[in-house]
């Protein structure tokens, strides 16, 4: 019962590697959105989608590649990863009307060795 | 664009006395401000918000002001607990539907016994 979901919880891998982080949420909730928070805390938005469109692209390298299947999932591949990558990314999803607070996943924290 | 400021970046305060965290921010279309708590370890959750038609808003022993001319907003966190212990981030909005929210770069609030 979950509300939003995230898989993995930790990944550890090496720089040049592809990775994929995946997010699914169980509210219902039209827009679904990506942050990155570095090891200072600071939180920062990447991407944020609505019904399956991408309405929110932050200044984020393109090796960064979202996707969303469906408006229940929002996925993240990560191409060539870099040191600088390493942070703890979170998924959160909001419905679109009434109220905006956002519900945030558990987080995954990516280590690139 | 919109820019959130935060201060203080750390808070040590004696349990049982108030705490106070304040935050600036620069687009005056601004008109969604959501305080978000997160522990050690954890998601950020939402602890109270307020929208721009509103100068303050209390919940037990959080409140929030917030003064639209100066651009300024503020939390109030009184008769501090132990699990008043965070890291407690203000956010501004941006757009008609608050779909994209600004975070300010957090404050760690200790709870001293």
């Amino acid at each position: 019962d979950t509300a939003v979901s995230q898989t993995p919880k930790y990944l550890v891998t090496q720089m040049g590697n592809d990775k994929s982080i995946k997010c699914e949420q169980n509210l219902g909730h039209d827009t679904m959105y990506w942050y990155k928070q570095d090891s200072k805390k600071f939180l920062k938005i990447m991407f944020s989608y609505n019904n399956k469109e991408l309405i929110i692209n932050e200044t984020v390298p393109n090796r960064f590649s979202p996707k969303s299947p469906d408006k229940a999932h929002l996925n993240l591949h990560i191409n060539s990863l870099e040191l600088g990558d390493s942070a703890v990314y979170f998924c959160a999803s909001r419905q679109n009307s009434g109220a905006y607070e956002q519900y945030f996943g558990p987080g995954t924290r990516l280590t690139v060795t | 664009g919109e820019n959130v400021e935060q201060h203080p970046s750390t808070l040590s305060v004696q349990e049982g006395d108030s705490a106070v965290i304040k935050c600036t921010y620069s687009d005056s279309a601004s008109n969604y401000f959501p305080w978000y708590k997160q522990e050690l370890g954890k998601r950020p959750q939402l602890i109270i918000d307020i929208r721009s038609n509103v100068g303050e808003k209390k919940d037990q022993r959080i409140a929030v002001t917030l003064n639209k001319t100066a651009k300024h907003f503020s939390l109030h966190i009184t008769e501090t607990q132990p699990e008043d212990s965070a890291v407690y981030f203000c956010a501004a909005s941006m757009g008609s539907s608050a779909s994209k929210i600004i975070f300010g770069s957090g404050t760690r609030l200790s709870i001293r016994p």
